[in-house]
């Protein structure tokens, strides 16, 4: 079964603090994406990469930062957690051409206090 | 608008058929999506329609495609308990497709 794993389930961080989210997907995607979910407001789009070692702004990329040394993984960083980041947040992968749709993994609810 | 935009909330009877709408913004989209999430999971493909289509029909589930009005539903015929969810309508965006654009999310609600 194809799968996109995110490390965390439920993690709480302190204001301030560096926090890692990590993505490992097994399909050779070539797309990754992050994204965080609120409610009223829908998945919003922070980066996303088309291949190793790149990476592109989505629509919401301040206070963020992400890394993809491998195909298969894909971090998103927070160099300084604020309490405005809570939230869930959700990484999906899919083919160059998504036709087919996104994979999502089962999603990180950070809360920062 | 720059949205692709649902209502938050729709509540049917099990048994009824439910139906979710959404207006989405790019008329060039080439493919339009639904997603459904049940709670505590990630978002799972319910769904996609080529913009050359005006109707898919998939088991329960039919998608309606109005290319003028920009208008997507999906119909969910027999709705049952377990399709309480929150179904996302998503739009295929950028010049290549391979980006997407979401909509806020519809809490479809079953009651017995």
């Amino acid at each position: 079964d194809v799968k996109v794993t995110q490390s965390s389930r439920y993690l709480v961080k302190r204001t301030g603090e560096k926090v890692f989210l990590e993505c490992v997907q097994d399909m050779d995607h070539e797309n990754m994406f992050w994204y965080r979910q609120d409610p009223g407001l829908g998945l919003r789009l922070i980066y996303f990469s088309y291949d190793v070692k790149m990476k592109e702004k989505g629509d919401i990329p301040e206070g963020y930062s992400v890394s993809r040394e491998k195909k298969e993984r894909f971090s998103l960083i927070l160099e300084s957690a604020s309490t405005n980041q809570t939230s869930m947040y959700l990484c999906a992968s899919s083919l160059l051409q998504v036709h087919y749709g996104y994979t999502f993994g089962s999603g990180t609810r950070l809360t920062v206090v | 608008g720059e949205d692709v935009e649902q209502s938050l909330f729709l509540s049917v009877r099990e048994g009824d058929s439910s139906v979710i709408n959404c207006t989405y913004t790019d008329s060039s989209s080439t493919y339009l999506y639904w997603y459904k999430q049940e709670p505590g999971a990630g978002l799972q493909l319910l769904t996609y329609i080529f913009s050359n289509m005006d109707m898919k029909q998939d088991q329960r589930l039919t998608v309606l495609l109005n290319k003028k009005d920009k208008h997507l539903s999906l119909r969910i015929a027999d709705t049952q308990t377990g399709d309480s969810a929150i179904y996302f309508c998503a739009e295929s965006i950028r010049d290549n497709n391979n980006d997407m654009r979401f909509g806020a999310g519809t809490r479809l609600t079953v009651k017995p």
